[in-house]
């Protein structure tokens, strides 16, 4: 596609539910970043996909979080038994080749509220 | 570990005044650096970044920002700001030792521009 495409723009769930957050990055883009954005906390960085290589999983929250890149394409977030301290705006980034000079290209993020 | 520091939360500011964006950062090692904006209901996009080379760069929309090494700082600077300059902003850097873009934001910083 010609953008970063996050799916969908907002969810509201309950606390204790499961949620699954969808990215499609540009085609083409092997590398794939999810960064979590809380009001007034920036951006923190949450998983890092990097063609066929092990992700870098170190800025997963706890053990509640997961992700998965399937086909180097599409990744879901998938965030279980979701507490309120999860509300927060999940964002998707790509790039091409994942170095450290390249910038990102940012969808519009989900906006998740847990009450 | 590098961390970066927006001093200014909030900037408010007149339609044509002049505007600086505050920016510093710590790292052990050396660092490429990044500012992103993020509009209203948008993802981030990249206004510009210092590699290496001349250390005042120029962005889009009329933005540029000088690298002080010294300083471990890269301010954000316009002339004359217009109204759809109104967007938080945020500063980033990258490892240069990293295999990948680790990217590290700071906390934002929210310009406002009034007429």
């Amino acid at each position: 596609g010609a953008g970063v495409s996050q799916s969908p723009s907002n969810k509201v769930t309950e606390k204790g539910k499961d949620v699954e957050l969808r990215c499609d990055p540009i085609s083409g883009h092997t590398a794939l970043y999810w960064y979590r954005q809380s009001l007034g906390q920036g951006l923190e960085f949450l998983i890092y996909f990097q063609g066929n290589s092990a992700p870098d999983k170190s800025g997963l929250p706890s053990d509640r979080f997961s992700a998965e890149r399937t086909g180097g394409s599409v990744s879901t977030l998938t965030i279980q038994r979701t507490q309120q301290e999860d509300s927060a705006v999940y964002l998707c980034a790509s790039n091409l080749l994942g170095q450290p000079n390249e910038k990102l290209f940012f969808g519009s993020g989900t906006q998740l509220s847990v009450l | 570990a590098q961390s970066v520091t927006q001093l200014d939360s909030q900037v408010p500011v007149f339609e044509e005044a002049p505007v600086e964006l505050r920016c510093n950062y710590s790292s052990s090692v050396s660092v490429y650096l990044f500012w992103y904006v993020q509009y209203p209901n948008q993802g981030l996009q990249l206004l510009l970044k210092y590699l290496s080379g001349s250390t005042l760069v120029k962005g889009i929309n009329g933005f540029e920002a000088e690298f002080n090494k010294s300083q471990t700082s890269f301010h954000l600077r316009k002339p004359s700001v217009h109204i759809s300059d109104t967007a938080e902003y945020f500063c980033a850097v990258s490892s240069m030792n990293s295999g990948y873009s680790t990217l590290t934001f700071g906390k934002g910083t929210m310009l406002l521009v009034s007429p």
